[in-house]
């Protein structure tokens, strides 16, 4: 059974940092791509971060390029995002969610199984 | 960046209705790389189709979806009382991948 749990989510003051975690089991964790999507308090979801499990790549949304870093251990099933200078926007709960897989063409980027989330709330 | 805009807003019907539910993208979706999802209040969202028109593990067979290029509809042949939520579409042909704002389907 594919099993996504977050962490490392809470209060933070804008400018501040956090890092959220998301331990993956089920699955083979190095072949699939793991992302994370991002819902405000009543608006609708936003891709944040992927991290391809075919070369290595990430690539970010613009909302976010350069204030966050995603990362991956392998070793560990476990899936990072690492935020920087946060600001009143960013708050939200943030989903880890595991990519599909096309037998052609390789690891898609559909998001075929979800974490329960974790909130990050940015506020002085 | 493709937008993607759903229609309607809000869907209001009742159990054992048709349910159709449309999602158009603002330039061509590549490979037809549409993805649909399916959130409850408080839950994750959970996969309902991928490339279009593929429903995903154990979903059941009165959601379908279709479509192609910028035009995609997914429809639930006979609303069931659990499906009075709310639905997001997603393209995923091109980074960055993008969300629909959504469409909640009410019950009348």
């Amino acid at each position: 059974e594919v099993q996504l749990v977050e962490s490392g989510g809470g209060l933070v003051q804008p400018g501040g940092s956090l890092r959220l975690s998301c331990a993956a089991s089920g699955f083979m964790f190095s072949g699939y791509a793991v992302n994370w999507v991002r819902q405000a308090p009543g608006k609708g979801l936003e891709w944040v971060s992927s991290f391809s499990g075919r070369d290595g790549s990430t690539n970010y949304a613009d909302s976010v390029k350069g204030r966050f870093s995603i990362s991956r251990d392998n070793s560990k099933n476990t899936l990072y995002l690492q935020m920087h200078s946060l600001r009143a926007e960013d708050t939200a709960v943030y989903y880890c969610a595991k990519g599909g897989l096309d037998l052609w063409d390789g690891p898609m980027y559909y998001f075929d199984y979800w974490g329960q989330g974790t909130l990050v709330t940015v506020s002085s | 960046e493709i937008v993607l805009t759903q229609s309607p807003g809000t869907l209001s019907l009742s159990p054992g209705e048709r349910a159709t539910l449309s999602c158009r993208a603002s330039q061509s979706v590549s490979s037809n790389y549409i993805a649909w999802y399916q959130q409850k209040p408080g839950q994750a969202p959970r996969l309902l189709i991928y490339g279009a028109s593929s429903r995903a593990t154990g979903i059941p067979d009165r959601f379908s979806g279709s479509g192609s290029g910028t035009d995609f509809t997914l429809t639930i042949s006979r609303l069931e009382p659990e499906d009075f939520e709310v639905y997001y579409c997603q393209q995923y042909g091109g980074s960055p991948w993008t969300f629909g704002q959504g469409t909640k389907v009410e019950i009348k």
